[in-house]
This record gives structure tokens, sequence and C-alpha cells, in this order.
């Protein structure tokens, strides 16, 4: 299994407080994303990030922020948390980017926002 | 611009039987076509990738999928079903360039004993 570790794997939080979910990789791998996963949505992208410091938008990017300090360490932080957002974050890496290449994911976090 | 679209969203299935769970893409370039699994409360694990070369790619667990580019369909299929493939299995699209996947809404298999 690739080495990818979420923390915290639950939380649950109350409507305005602010959240940082932690994506930790040993595969020294370039690129992370950070995935959210809803019932009848599969997995849409949020953000993105190609190095350190680098970091993109994705699909659903409204009300979340992101950084990359290290290669190994990808945060994604709700400034000020809503109920729309209870989801189960997922975060992946990859060696390339998009293309062939597969996408390992980690095991997920589970948001509630109460 | 890339899209999955994964028809039915619960396939039920008797163990033993044939398990056929149906994805189509959009894409305006070649792409590049995925299916993952996710077991309950774990990440997604890749089952198969198709990345241009043969058009019948097989997988982990028996399955396997045939991209069919006349009918921008890339169907994952297994012979026969075991109580350990009940899962959601997800389609997923990519292109050259891309950085990202795009993925179908899923489909949660059942067997049935």
């Amino acid at each position: 299994d690739a080495g990818i570790t979420q923390s915290p794997r639950h939380k649950v939080t109350e409507t305005g407080t602010p959240v940082t979910l932690r994506c930790h990789q040993t595969e020294n791998h370039r690129y992370m994303y950070w995935y959210r996963q809803d019932p009848g949505h599969g997995l849409r992208l949020i953000h993105y990030s190609y190095g350190v410091k680098d970091t993109d938008k994705g699909e659903v990017s409204d009300g979340y922020s992101v950084s990359r300090s290290k290669t190994e360490d990808f945060l994604l932080t709700l400034e000020s948390a809503t109920s729309s957002q209870t989801s189960v974050y997922f975060c992946a890496i990859s060696e390339y980017p998009g293309g062939g290449d597969e996408q390992f994911f980690g095991p997920g976090t589970r948001l509630t926002v109460l | 611009a890339q899209s999955v679209t994964q028809l039915g969203s619960h396939v039920s299935v008797s163990e033993g039987a044939l398990v056929l769970l149906r994805c189509n893409y959009s894409s305006s370039v070649p792409p590049y076509l995925f299916w993952y699994v996710q077991y309950p409360n774990q990440g997604l694990q890749l089952l198969l990738k198709y990345t241009s070369a043969a058009t019948l790619v097989k997988g982990i667990n028996g399955f396997e999928a045939e991209f069919k580019k006349s009918e921008t369909s890339f169907h994952l299929t297994k012979p026969s079903a075991h109580m350990s493939d009940a899962a959601e299995y997800f389609c997923a699209v990519s292109e050259s360039g891309a950085n990202n996947l795009f993925f179908g809404t899923g489909t949660r298999l059942t067997v049935i004993p």
C-alpha cells in the first residue's frame, strides 16, 4: 500500500469553526490532491498541488484553502465550516500529473459539521 | 471537457453470476480510463486502467474492462461474482496533460448468496 495517512480520521465540529485536515505521504510523490466524496456525486476535486508551495483549484474549491510547505504534507483548511461541507475527504497522490498515471488514495477523513 | 457516466447506482447479482458495471465517457481527446473499487470505510484502490495499449484490460481480482471507442464505453466485467466483490465501484477519466481525474458517481455492487 502507498504510504498515505490522513488525520484526523473522524471529526465533528460546529458551524463557523475553522478545521484543518492533514495528508501525509512517505512516497515522495510530487502531486497531491484533495477530494470530497458525497452520495450521488462520486469524488470531486477540491484542490491539488504540483509541488511545494504550488497549488491550484479544482472543481469545488469555494470555502477551502490548501497549503503545502513540504513535499510530504498537504493541508486542507475550511476557514469557517458550514453544514454543506459535511463529507468524507480523501487525499490522493501521484508521481506524474493526470494522464495515465494512477492516483493512490488515503483512508479518508469523515467530517461532520453541526 | 471530460466526464463519466455510470449507469445504475446500485447493481445486485447472485454469487457466481456475471458482473457487469457500465461506464460511458466523454472526452475530446483519447482518454485514459480507470476503474477504482472502494470497500466500506476505506479509500479507493485501483482495479485496472486503460492507457491506449490493449483495448481489453485485465485487472486485479478477476476483473476486466474493454475500451470501445465507437461506443465511448469502458464497462467492467467479472465472469463469476464472489461475496468479497461487494463494494462501490468508480469509473474515472483523465486526459494527457490533465492534472486530475474526473470520477463517475459510483455503482454499489451487492452480491446475493
